[in-house]
């Protein structure tokens, strides 16, 4: 069955370091990886978008690698702030039309000041 | 104003009572969803919408039903709630022009006794 595994243990990183969570997956061939942050009591609110076909994405500090032949996603902060406390969720989807995405748990992370 | 409001926030019921989840949206999309969030099991989608005509089951629709009263209005129904349904729920939207990010509601905290 397909499976998509995250870090259950809280990840927590000094203050201007970088924190690189991961993202693994089995049975599975997503056409796209997605990447949400996560507050306590809110809703999930969406980050970057990689395509199968693309190695890296970037978006100010947040940077994304996709690599489909080791079945994982990793998603980089750089300069991490206290601010980048939360849980960061993968998503992944077969083909692009939402309904059928599937969410890892998630990865607490904790940026320590 | 968020784009995607759900209501109540917060909801205890007790066991075997209908209760009805709200939501409504201004992204003017025509997708709507709707989710559960448990601790350790991520978000699992319950139904789906395309449009105000098109009703889909997702992975775990049992003891649920919904209805799309239009296009910005999407409601989920426990018809008898058991204390297994206490949990996190989340109204989400998406476009349906292809690759698609969500936008989340703030979730309803749901809690069967």
């Amino acid at each position: 069955s397909q499976k998509i595994e995250q870090n259950s243990e809280a990840l927590n990183i000094q203050e201007g370091k970088t924190a690189t969570l991961t993202c693994n997956y089995t049975n599975y061939s997503p056409a796209y990886l997605q990447w949400y942050r996560q507050d306590p009591g809110r809703g999930p609110v969406f980050l970057l978008l990689i395509r199968e076909n693309e190695k890296e994405k970037r978006k100010e500090r947040l940077k994304v690698t996709f690599d489909t032949t080791l079945k994982q996603s990793l998603f980089h902060i750089t300069a991490s702030q206290p601010a980048d406390s939360a849980t960061y969720l993968c998503a992944l989807d077969p083909s692009g039309g939402y309904q059928k995405v599937t969410f890892g748990i998630g990865t607490k992370l904790q940026v320590i000041p | 104003d968020a784009d995607v409001t759900q209501t109540p926030r917060n909801r205890i019921t007790k066991t075997g009572k209908r209760i009805m989840l709200e939501c409504s949206q201004t992204k003017g999309h025509d997708r709507m969803y709707w989710y559960r969030q448990d601790p350790g099991l991520g978000l699992r989608l319950i139904y789906y919408s395309f449009d105000v005509k098109d009703i889909n089951k997702g992975e775990i629709s049992d003891g649920y039903s919904v209805s799309r009263q239009a296009q910005a209005k999407f409601s989920l129904s426990l018809e008898s709630a058991i204390p297994n349904q206490t949990a996190l729920y989340f109204c989400a939207t998406s476009d349906g022009t292809g690759v698609a990010e969500a936008f989340f509601g703030q979730g309803t905290r749901l809690t069967v006794v």
